[in-house]
């Protein structure tokens, strides 16, 4: 089936320690998205790749970088990680047109735990 | 700016009856697009129904069905005959169309309990 795979599911860092979350995909699409959700919070957009542009959410601070080798594959680097980096990150795509065909399609999240 | 609201932090329902989940939003935009997800305890999101604002129907799949009021700016979730797998945590989103992708805008959630 056509999918959207994270890996980890769970990942334990330590307090500055740089972490590296993967989010693959075979649904083809052109567009892959970030979201980190705190606990009991909605989600919220970090940054997107449309094909290889990347677009950075105004607010999303320094220290989220991302990766998008390819069409398949896209990595959430944290460089220094904080206590309060502690979240859920979603990763989703979509196709780039509008109406119903613009659902996202989400990954089942990597739960991040900073010690 | 375009925001979500949704009043119900949480919602209890018996199993097998009705629930109706709030949402309204905000937008100067004409075309817009709303949408429900579900998350279960697992974490991932599960796409439930969609709404276009430009859609005369109020969509429907399933045992789910959007009461969209545009006039009112509200696109509440009603859920029938609930199940006891239906316990999760239900957003209300809203695309907001960029250059590039277009991204969700969510609102708070609601935690629905469906008891036995």
């Amino acid at each position: 089936d056509a999918m959207v795979i994270q890996n980890p599911r769970y990942q334990v860092t330590q307090f500055g320690k740089p972490v590296t979350l993967s989010c693959s995909q075979t649904l083809n699409h052109n567009v892959m998205y970030w979201y980190q959700q705190k606990s009991s919070q909605a989600p919220k957009l970090l940054f997107h790749y449309y094909d290889k542009d990347f677009n950075n959410e105004a607010d999303t601070p320094d220290n989220f970088q991302s990766r998008r080798p390819n069409t398949s594959f896209c990595f959430l680097d944290i460089r220094s990680p904080g206590l309060g980096d502690a979240a859920m990150y979603l990763c989703a795509t979509s196709r780039p047109t509008s109406g119903r065909n613009n659902e996202q399609f989400f990954g089942p999240g990597t739960r991040l735990t900073v010690l | 700016a375009q925001k979500i609201t949704q009043t119900q932090p949480g919602m209890f329902v018996q199993e097998k009856e009705a629930v109706t989940l709030d949402c309204t939003y905000d937008t100067s935009d004409q075309s817009y697009g709303l949408f429900w997800y579900k998350q279960p305890s697992s974490g991932e999101m599960i796409f439930l129904i969609y709404q276009g604002s430009y859609d005369e129907q109020n969509a429907t799949e399933g045992r789910y069905s959007l009461n969209f009021q545009k006039a009112r700016k509200s696109a509440n979730l009603v859920i029938s005959a609930s199940q006891l797998g239906d316990s999760a945590m239900y957003f209300c989103a809203m695309r907001v169309y960029m250059e590039y992708g277009n991204k969700l805008v969510f609102g708070a959630g609601t935690i629905l309990r469906v008891k036995s």
